[in-house]
């Protein structure tokens, strides 16, 4: 059981707008702590997709946002591709552990 | 372009110790900027963060897996290591190498990440 919990599936037509959820407690998220996303294509290392909850490495498309209130987060994708058919986690620090903490995973599908 | 890959055995047997190896290219390991960290992905699950180590040896480990696990570095050779004891099936999964943005109370993000390698626990 992970400490982040994300939806296990999300799904969405191409060019329309999905979130992803990543729900936390008063250790971690709602601490005030940072939260990270990552793209994991298969077969492949996760790569860094949004850090400190809203801010885009470089180039990673716009399309891509995140956010962050209270315990939980959001990733947002606009224009959906079908290319961004895969997976999606999301990560932070607790306190309580005293270390890193991912999200369960969220497969996006693109119907 | 900084760029990390791990390496070592691919099967261990059950009791035993898994041993891992990061070797950093393309930017110094010494930086106080960041912390370097193991993660790994049982087939078919999520991630799992391991722990993670400064380049002075300061270190923060999975509660749930402290008691069976070192990390270690080397900035000489430009590597750090990972050693998981009396390992189990459960242990199987491809392990991650990661650069880990830090901070003077905690540690953040991974970028970039190494191909990952799996390790099989198996007899």
């Amino acid at each position: 059981q992970s400490v982040l919990t994300q939806p296990p599936s999300v799904s969405g037509a191409p060019g329309q707008r999905v979130t992803i959820s990543c729900t936390g407690s008063s250790s971690n998220i709602g601490a005030g702590y940072d939260v990270h996303w990552y793209q994991q294509l298969p077969g492949t290392a996760p790569k860094l997709l949004i850090y400190d909850n809203n801010n885009r490495p470089s180039g990673v498309p716009d399309r891509f946002s995140g956010s962050k209130s209270g315990t939980s987060a959001s990733l947002a994708i606009t224009g959906l591709q079908a290319e961004d058919e895969t997976d999606y986690y999301c990560q932070s620090y607790d306190s309580s552990l005293s270390g890193s903490v991912f999200g369960g995973g969220t497969q996006l599908t693109v119907l | 372009q900084l760029q990390l890959q791990e390496s070592g055995p691919g099967l261990v047997k059950p009791s035993e110790t898994l041993s891992l190896t990061c070797t950093v290219s393309g930017d110094s390991i010494s930086s106080s900027t960041y912390y370097w960290g193991w993660i790994r992905q049982p087939p078919g699950k999520g991630l799992e963060w391991i722990g993670s180590i400064s380049h002075s040896g300061s270190t923060y480990y999975n509660p749930t897996l402290k008691s069976r696990v070192s990390i270690s570095v080397d900035t000489s050779k430009k590597q750090f290591s990972l050693k998981l004891s009396s390992v189990t099936a459960a242990d199987t999964a491809v392990h991650y190498c990661a650069r880990q943005k830090a901070h003077s109370y905690r540690v953040d993000w991974f970028d970039p990440w190494g191909q990952g390698t799996l390790v099989t626990v198996s007899s």
